[in-house]
């Protein structure tokens, strides 16, 4: 069965510190990991798509990498408006290939 | 361009009632989901439509639950008759692959059931 895992369940960080948030992953076959942002009371929001192992993809203050078993998602000076919670899903190669399976997620608080 | 839309956002009811969530997916998407959100399982995929055509539904708990998609612009989550451990928040999410990669969620409906 495909499982995802992220870790710390929540973190707390100033403004400014850098930090990163983890997501381990075990599948069959990895067809691509993403990443989402979830704001109190509304939907995921898509943030990154990653393929393969070594793969790194930018936005702003964060940057997402790829091995072969886990993902990290690096925050680097965070700001207060990066609070939220950040979700890792994972959609696997073969027949149920649209499906995303979700980690439970990392709830990240920013203070000022 | 507008996102997915969900309505109602906030839903109560009494056990035993019929409710109805409905969805639009972002124009030219030919993919639809259904999701379920708790603070015990996460995120749980319900339904996969593709074309209109349900493709997979055996994330749908039990048959008081049944989902439509009459055209390519609107789908529907109903749930008759509801319980209280139906209360969540469902999402409703759209992709333009045909599945594969991103999918767009909507804002989600909070459904409490008394």
């Amino acid at each position: 069965e495909d499982q995802v895992t992220q870790s710390p369940e929540a973190l707390r960080l100033q403004e400014g510190e850098s930090s990163s948030l983890n997501c381990s992953y075990t599948v069959s076959g990895l067809r691509g990991l993403f990443w989402y942002r979830q704001d109190p009371g509304k939907g995921p929001e898509f943030l990154f798509t990653l393929y393969s192992a070594g793969e790194e993809k930018e936005k702003e203050r964060l940057k997402a990498t790829l091995t072969k078993k886990e993902s990290f998602l690096h925050i680097t000076a965070p700001k207060p408006e990066d609070s939220a919670t950040y979700l890792c899903a994972v959609q696997v190669s073969g027949g149920s290939n649209y499906k995303l399976t979700f980690g439970k997620g990392t709830l990240l608080t920013v203070n000022p | 361009d507008a996102g997915v839309i969900q309505s109602p956002r906030h839903e109560v009811t009494e056990m035993g009632q019929e409710v109805t969530l409905r969805c639009k997916p972002i124009s030219g998407h030919n993919s639809l989901f259904w999701y379920r959100q708790t603070m015990m399982r996460g995120l749980e995929l319900l339904i996969y439509f593709n074309n209109n055509v349900p493709i997979d539904d055996s994330g749908m708990p039990e048959d008081r639950f049944s989902a439509k998609m009459p055209n390519a612009s609107f789908s529907t989550l109903k749930i008759q008759p509801s319980e209280p451990r139906d209360s969540a928040v469902y999402f409703c999410a759209s992709s333009p692959v045909g599945g594969l990669g991103e999918q767009y969620f909507g804002p989600g409906t909070r459904l409490t059931v008394t």
